[in-house]
């Protein structure tokens, strides 16, 4: 079992669309990043989160650390959404990331 | 500012070869990672320098890869005698410090591709 569990693995949704993409994890954790991989493979911080709740824009993190579990939103849903949502938790002193196996997500409009 | 870069942004090699990736970090960052993501596979980590030093080598796959990281500045990943399985984009991220609360800023990637 991966010590980051993402789902759904694949999520197609109609553009406005309300989009929900979770995360669990097993280890001891210090943060939680959220990470948007574009094909061409670039990837972008969207969220670093620890407890509580954070907003940009449209996005919206979550995360729960007694359950062990957080949540990416999208609200309002648009084709330049299309991505893969990554999902890493820092465990450990060195910062290293553990990685979850990605969401990927297509916004058809 | 700039960001971190890595260079080649492409490279194919003959299985055998050795081949080297250079990553410039964001300047000022003390913390440097890399990392590797095979073909529809999840990213995994390789190898995290502080300043110089790698205190965690615990993601290297095999003894035929190294890194080194000198001026606290760029750092170069070494794949040594190449197999077809070392194909992936291996990324290199930076960060202010390593540990919690700080974030990694992504390069761009290099594609190895071993043939």
């Amino acid at each position: 079992k991966n010590e980051v569990e993402q789902s759904p693995q694949n999520l197609t949704a109609q553009e406005g669309e309300f989009i929900t993409i979770n995360c669990s994890y097993s280890v001891g954790i210090s943060a939680l990043h959220w990470l948007q991989q574009h094909p061409g493979g670039g990837i972008v911080s969207l969220f670093m989160l620890s407890s509580g709740k954070k907003k940009h824009g449209r996005l919206i993190a979550t995360i729960n650390i007694q359950e062990k579990h957080s949540s990416l939103h999208i609200t309002a849903s648009h084709p330049r959404d299309s991505a893969v949502y990554i999902c890493a938790v820092r465990s450990g002193n060195t910062g290293k990331l553990i990685f979850g196996q990605g969401t990927t997500l297509q916004v058809k409009p | 500012g700039a960001g971190v870069s890595q260079s080649p942004s492409n490279k194919v090699t003959e299985k055998g070869k050795d081949v080297e990736l250079r990553c410039d970090p964001i300047s000022g960052h003390t913390a440097l990672y890399w990392y590797r993501q095979r073909l529809g596979q999840g990213l995994e980590f390789l190898i995290y320098f502080q300043g110089n030093s790698a205190p965690d080598k615990s993601g290297l796959p095999s003894d035929r890869f190294s890194a080194e990281r000198t001026g606290e500045s760029v750092s170069t990943l070494t794949i040594q005698r190449t197999q077809q399985e070392d194909s992936a984009v291996y990324l290199c991220a930076s960060s202010l410090t390593g540990g919690s609360g700080y974030e990694q800023y992504f390069g761009p990637g290099t594609r190895l591709t071993v043939t």
